[in-house]
């Protein structure tokens, strides 16, 4: 089965800063990746996705993901933090070939941002 | 704002008890998602419908069902409520059933807290 590790729990960056949240996953082909973002009381809301093509995609708020294949990941960067940008991070997986079995996530990156 | 609606929005509710949870997917999406939220477990993928029809089952108990209506919006089911079924409970909806070029947009959740 597939799976999905986010390795950093918690993640403290400085307002300005530059960011990058990891990304692994466990699949015998490429997955769809996904990056969600969840606001403390909020629902999930999708920043960004990878299907096939450049492997560098664009999302919303100033994100961008790099999939790499060779190291089966899908790295979330932005470079420069806002304080409104702390919340938690996750990414996900989706199957390729028709599978319906929604999505796999990882357990969630909580981003802490410093003044 | 994704389009997803989901009501109610928080709820108590005693052991032994039955609840259910409703969602309305986006305009347009014929696939709709059930996912559960707990510190524990993170962000697990519950069931599947599409069109109607059970497309997918994840880790769902025994004791919770779903369904989808004619219209398109679904229903979770929890019946025989215990402790660790405290949860946020997620909607989400796509147009497709499977994972191609699909998109899953997430509704705000429904935070159930058994006491």
């Amino acid at each position: 089965a597939q799976s999905v590790t986010q390795p950093d729990i918690h993640i403290t960056v400085s307002e300005g800063a530059s960011l990058e949240l990891r990304c692994n996953y466990s699949y015998g082909a490429t997955p769809y990746l996904f990056w969600y973002v969840q606001s403390p009381g909020q629902g999930l809301q999708l920043l960004l996705k990878y299907f096939s093509g450049d492997t560098l995609v664009q999302g919303i708020k100033g994100f961008e993901a790099e999939f790499k294949r060779s190291q089966s990941s899908f790295n979330l960067r932005k470079p420069s933090v806002h304080w409104s940008d702390a919340a938690e991070y996750f990414c996900a997986v989706g199957l390729p070939g028709g599978g319906a079995d929604g999505l796999t996530f990882g357990k969630g990156t909580h981003l802490i941002i410093q003044p | 704002d994704s389009g997803v609606t989901q009501t109610p929005k928080h709820l108590i509710t005693a052991t032994g008890q039955r609840v259910t949870l409703r969602c309305s997917p986006r305009s347009g999406d014929l696939s709709v998602y059930w996912y559960q939220q707990s510190l524990d477990q993170g962000l697990q993928f519950l069931i599947q419908y599409y069109n109607g029809e059970e497309r997918a089952k994840g880790n769902i108990l025994e004791r919770f069902s779903a369904q989808q209506f004619p219209d398109l919006h679904s229903e979770l089911n929890l019946s025989s409520l215990e402790l660790g079924d405290s949860a946020l409970y997620f909607c989400a909806s796509s147009v497709f059933g499977g994972a191609e070029g699909n998109t899953i947009y997430f509704g705000e959740g429904s935070w159930l807290t058994v006491v």
